[in-house]
């Protein structure tokens, strides 16, 4: 079955230092590969994909991601986080074809908690 | 990006009754999703309205349950019917553009409607 990972409920950071959510997939073929945020009471925002070639994208408010198709990760980085970061952050892949009926459908993980603190 | 808009932005209901989801779009779009959040879960997609047509809804959802209609390319509504508690959850609509087979574009997320069953 394909399906989206995000290992951690909850990640703590404080203001200023670097900041990683991590993803990880298991869907067939070479998919794409989004992450969205949701600030409290709000809608999904989306933040970056990738589609193909250069592994690290980059998105909006600083953040970025790095494609390891070896490990099958899309990990959500920030080099220094911002209070205003913290959110509900969201893995989604999607397969670049339609792998066993799946439709192209979004595949989302539960979402991590980022909490920076000043 | 496309700006959408739903309403209500939230409702408390009687179980028993229904409540009917309005999404708007400020310009045509190709592709628009329901999806259920519910409390402290990821996204769920409930059905894939299509212009003109039935809904393609996905595992566990009915029609009968969740009447879907879709009358152009920039609105859709969605009914939650005979409504339960189980029922009370945050309701996405999202909207897509895409070019035939072409799966790498993101989605784009209205505000959600947070519904509440009593």
């Amino acid at each position: 079955a394909q399906s989206v990972a995000q290992p951690e409920d909850q990640v703590n950071v404080a203001e200023g230092n670097p900041l990683t959510v991590k993803c990880t997939y298991s869907v067939s073929g070479n998919p794409y590969l989004f992450w969205y945020v949701q600030y409290p009471n709000r809608g999904l925002q989306f933040l970056l994909k990738y589609i193909t070639g250069d592994n690290l994208v980059k998105g909006s408010y600083g953040f970025e991601a790095e494609f390891n198709k070896s490990q099958t990760s899309f990990h959500l980085k920030k080099p220094s986080a911002l209070v205003s970061d913290s959110a509900l952050y969201f893995c989604a892949v999607r397969p670049s074809m339609n792998y066993g009926g799946s439709q192209g459908n979004l595949i989302f993980g539960k979402g991590t908690k980022l909490s920076v603190k000043p | 990006s496309a700006v959408i808009s739903q309403k209500p932005s939230r409702d408390i209901c009687q179980r028993g009754t229904s409540l009917t989801i309005q999404c708007q779009v400020d310009s045509q779009v190709t592709m628009m999703f329901w999806y259920r959040q519910q409390p402290g879960q990821s996204l769920t997609l409930i059905a894939t309205a299509n212009q003109g047509s039935e809904a393609t809804y996905e595992s566990g959802f009915v029609i009968d349950k969740f009447p879907i209609s879709r009358p152009n390319l920039t609105f859709s509504t969605l009914t939650v019917s005979n409504m339960s508690p189980e029922d009370s959850s945050i309701y996405l609509c999202s909207v897509e553009v895409r070019a035939g087979v072409d799966l790498s574009n993101e989605q784009f997320f209205g505000p959600g409607t947070r519904l509440t069953v009593l």
